[in-house]
């Protein structure tokens, strides 16, 4: 399957700082990227759905200005949360499909802990 | 797709014998469903997927059974082995985009051995 890979995996970064995460799709050019959370025990919740090249489409209850996305190419994604705060902390996941695709290959997630 | 229900939330069996895993969703225009297992902290990754023109796909071990009719679709892992533990996530579209999956509350699976 295709490869999709997270940078950070980890990252632990004090409050009201920024945290910037990056996902990029490694041996196809991902015309969609999804960013989702995960909370331990729980499902995945998709933050927002990024076209490249488009603004990001943010679902309901989801701070567009917090979580800052941005898909400049057809194989990288960046989210980057903003002013971070310990009720940000979880697991961050992103995942891409190719163009006319409904597949979704997922990174690895990022650990995020806000102290 | 839209809302998406999964279970069991947990499944217990020993190793060797079957699992199965349902999932019912309410959107009867879906036409794509995935399967991914999510190992401990880690990624869900895409085990097995499904589309509506089929009844039954297999993998191996693995297969996927869907009911249009009745808008539910399982998944079967016969032979458990040890490493087949983890949790398993179905999903399907959501209604107002293709492209955008939901997905259901996951299944811990531990295979006894």
């Amino acid at each position: 399957g295709a490869v999709v890979s997270q940078h950070p995996s980890r990252v632990i970064c004090k409050s009201g700082t920024s945290v910037k995460i990056e996902c990029r799709s490694l041996d196809f050019q991902a015309t969609t990227m999804f960013w989702y959370r995960q909370f331990p025990k729980q499902s995945l919740m998709l933050m927002a759905t990024s076209n490249e090249g488009s603004k990001a489409t943010y679902e309901q209850g989801v701070e567009k200005d917090k979580f800052l996305i941005n898909h400049a190419s057809l194989t990288l994604s960046t989210l980057t949360v903003t002013s971070a705060h310990p009720e940000d902390s979880s697991f961050y996941i992103c995942s891409g499909s190719a163009g006319g695709s409904e597949t979704q290959y997922f990174g690895p997630g990022t650990r995020l802990l806000v102290l | 797709g839209e809302n998406v229900e999964q279970h069991p939330s947990t499944l217990s069996v020993q190793e060797g014998d079957s699992a199965v895993i349902k999932c019912t969703y309410s959107d009867s225009a879906s036409n794509y469903f995935p399967w991914y297992k999510q190992e401990l902290g880690k990624g869900p990754q895409l085990i097995i997927d499904i589309r509506s023109n089929v009844g039954e796909k297999k993998d191996q071990r693995i297969a996927v059974t869907l009911n249009k009719t009745a808008k539910h679709f399982s998944l079967h892992i016969t032979e458990t082995q040890p490493e087949d533990s983890a949790v398993y996530f179905c999903a399907a579209p959501g209604r107002d985009s293709s492209y955008k999956l939901i997905f259901g509350s996951g299944t811990r699976l531990l295979v006894r051995p």
